[in-house]
């Protein structure tokens, strides 16, 4: 069985530019998730989808990034512009089912250097 | 609020020590715990969970953890360190928000031939 997918996996930028994620989730996983990974520190959610719902996105900075889940199944996360302090780790994992117990299945990621 | 404490940014052993990294949680509702660990360059992977029921926990790998609710405590062990352990590890804890994890600030352990 195929794992999370992201790309690009290393992305390197200008402040001020656009930059885009892209997961695809395991196949038949309902809820995606986007966290955020400072160096050091554990990742933080950024978003929490269910099927093509948000149905959590407190900690999403909504001035800067954007997301979306048309189908239900593969997402992106946009960051316009970036600054530097977005340098960081951007991971995406999915899991069956929405619920808390449920296992939580992680990409590899996407280190954006935001110059 | 519910908070996830890693006690100890880095340990190292020697090869074919004892591994024992921390883990303390505060809640207010029964939480689900999560040991992740991560190779560089990758992404997390689970060792092993706590839901309900036992409380002492076997995963991949040899690593196992016991829930101590009087504790608060969710400390991962192993018997016999190995080269390969080599890594950073992550507590998590959910329970409070549906699917939301909230997670350690991370140990890495380092095994010394």
């Amino acid at each position: 069985e195929a794992g999370v997918v992201q790309s690009p996996r290393y992305k390197i930028i200008e402040k001020k530019q656009p930059v885009a994620f892209w997961c695809n989730p395991i196949s038949g996983h309902n809820t995606l998730y986007w966290y955020l990974q400072n160096l050091g520190q554990g990742p933080e959610l950024l978003i929490r989808y269910e099927n093509e719902e948000a149905v959590d996105d407190s900690q999403l900075p909504k001035d800067r990034f954007s997301a979306e889940r048309l189908k239900g199944v593969d997402s992106t996360l946009k960051i316009q512009p970036a600054e530097l302090g977005d340098s960081a780790v951007y991971l995406c994992a999915s899991s069956l089912l929405s619920g808390a117990a449920d296992t939580q299945y992680f990409g590899p990621g996407t280190r954006l250097t935001v110059l | 609020a519910q908070s996830v404490t890693q006690l100890g940014s880095h340990v190292s052993v020697s090869e074919g020590a004892l591994v024992l990294l921390r883990c303390n949680y505060s809640s207010s509702v029964p939480p689900y715990l999560f040991w992740y660990v991560q190779y560089p360059n990758q992404g997390l992977q689970l060792l092993l969970k706590y839901t309900t029921g036992a409380t002492l926990v076997k995963g991949i790998n040899g690593f196992e953890a016991e829930f101590k609710k009087s504790e608060t405590s969710f400390h991962l062990t192993k018997p016999s360190a190995h080269m390969s352990d080599a890594a950073e590890y992550f507590c998590a804890g959910g329970g409070n928000q549906g699917g939301k994890l909230i997670f350690g600030q991370g140990t890495e352990l380092s095994v010394k031939p």
